[in-house]
């Protein structure tokens, strides 16, 4: 049962638009939210993060706001550049343990 | 300076063959975790160590087990790897398992099974 959803597989943006990616929860439970950054042939990279506490949080261009009431957790990146086209993974933690979603394949066209 | 390190980065092995993969970190960080990656789906805890603790999942086969000889080494021995344990594993490390830190990946081993 996938607790950690991200239901759009892929999302073409132009450069210097903002790219908004999504993802849904289901465990009420997880009290910390994080995404990560994944090239090809390359593991995943942290990206920004957010405690349940909190509904955003900002570094630069990247803002993950939370909603905890529809458990939905968002990540705007603008402008968006060329070099963002990567793989976005979300993820959450509950306890022990860290629940990801299937991810979303981002392309910034030029 | 890389910081979680997984070697080899691409392993093949025959059906029924033990295969081991490595993951080496530098960060001294407490926990690490095994992680089973299938195309298109979301990355799977396989099991964690806490320190020396092992902390296996409910439902990671017993086909898969794990070493972690010191803090900076760990290892998954596939003992009897099938067709369906094709797949990445993605080796990470975090801090402690409470703190709002972020896990820190290595690159991944792609696991091929003939």
């Amino acid at each position: 049962d996938q607790q950690v959803k991200q239901n759009s597989p892929s999302l073409s943006v132009q450069e210097g638009r903002i790219s908004i990616l999504n993802c849904d929860y289901t465990n009420s439970m997880f009290d910390y939210f994080l995404w990560y950054k994944k090239y090809p042939a390359e593991g995943p990279t942290f990206l920004i993060s957010i405690s349940s506490i909190k509904d955003k949080n900002e570094d630069g261009r990247f803002t993950v706001f939370l909603n905890k009431s529809a458990k939905h957790l968002s990540l705007h990146i603008v402008p968006s550049q060329p070099g963002d086209s990567a793989v976005y993974f979300c993820a959450a933690r509950d306890g022990n343990q860290f629940y990801f979603g299937t991810g979303t394949s981002l392309t910034v066209i030029p | 300076d890389a910081m979680v390190i997984q070697n080899p980065r691409y392993q093949v092995t025959q059906f029924g063959k033990p295969v081991t993969l490595s993951c080496s970190q530098t960060l001294n960080h407490n926990v690490m975790y095994w992680y089973q990656q299938k195309s298109s789906q979301a990355p799977k805890l396989l099991f964690h160590y806490y320190d020396k603790d092992f902390n296996n999942e409910a439902d990671t086969p017993d086909n898969f087990q794990s070493r972690r000889p010191n803090t900076s080494f760990c290892f998954l021995d596939i003992r009897s790897p099938g067709l369906g344990d094709a797949a990445m594993y993605l080796c990470a490390t975090s801090r402690d398992r409470t703190s709002n830190q972020p896990q820190h990946f290595g690159d991944g081993t792609r696991l091929s099974i003939l």
